[in-house]
């Protein structure tokens, strides 16, 4: 079974663009997550989407948005980029929505370098 | 402040050496998962604990929640080289119905 997939890999922006981020969760999980890893805040949570609908959201300015598509693919978009996005954002991908047997499968990440 | 604190934040040790990591709260949580990141990818889940006590072990790790479900350790016997990466551990749900993950351990293991 495929794994979680993330696209871009890479992405450079100036500073004011926007950007859009793709995660396809491996088949069959309908839960999708966002994070945000950087070195000095280590990994946090941007949002959680399960059934196309917002379940939780983190702590983040609404310049950082999401959806997720009936196929459970999901994107999330940053508007007005600034120095500080730069970071590795993490999509995580689970079989259902909490229960004891929860567990999230990462991707490999988007790597988006803001200048 | 985090929820979730993680010692030692760094750990450079001889192949061969044992090592324990730990996580430690305030706050109770329903689970806990340990992940292992290398450099340019994204975690990988090692083990989920759900049980105050429970132990699992996974080959030359072995993984401990505490009684209480606030604290976790990690233990390798034996480290490897392979076993080089960024120890993680996540909590949850707390606050937010949300999954908080720990500071991290980096692990190098010298050859």
């Amino acid at each position: 079974k495929a794994g979680v997939t993330q696209t871009p890999r890479y992405l450079i922006k100036t500073r004011g663009q926007q950007v859009t981020l793709s995660c396809s969760p491996i088949s069959g999980h309908r839960s999708v997550s966002w994070y945000q890893q950087t070195p000095g805040q280590g990994l946090q949570f941007l949002f959680e989407y399960f059934s196309e609908t917002q379940r939780n959201k983190g702590n983040f300015p609404g310049r950082f948005s999401g959806r997720q598509f009936s196929n459970s693919r999901s994107e999330m978009n940053v508007s007005t980029l600034e120095l500080g996005d730069s970071a590795l954002y993490l999509c995580a991908s689970s079989l259902n929505y909490r229960g004891p047997a929860y567990e999230q499968y990462f991707g490999p990440g988007t790597r988006l370098t803001v200048t | 402040t985090q929820l979730l604190e993680q010692s030692p934040q760094f750990l450079s040790i001889q192949e061969g050496e044992n090592l324990t990591v730990y996580c430690n709260s305030s706050s109770v949580f329903s689970s806990l998962q340990w992940y292992r990141q290398e450099p340019g990818e994204g975690p990988v889940l090692l083990v989920t604990v759900v049980t105050g006590g429970e132990v699992k072990k996974l080959k030359r790790l072995t993984f401990q929640f505490g009684d209480a479900r606030k604290d976790s350790s990690l233990h390798i016997t034996a480290a490897q080289p392979g076993d080089t990466g960024l120890y993680l551990c996540a909590g949850g749900p707390h606050t937010g119905n949300q999954f908080y993950f720990g500071t991290g351990t980096s692990l190098t293991v010298i050859p």
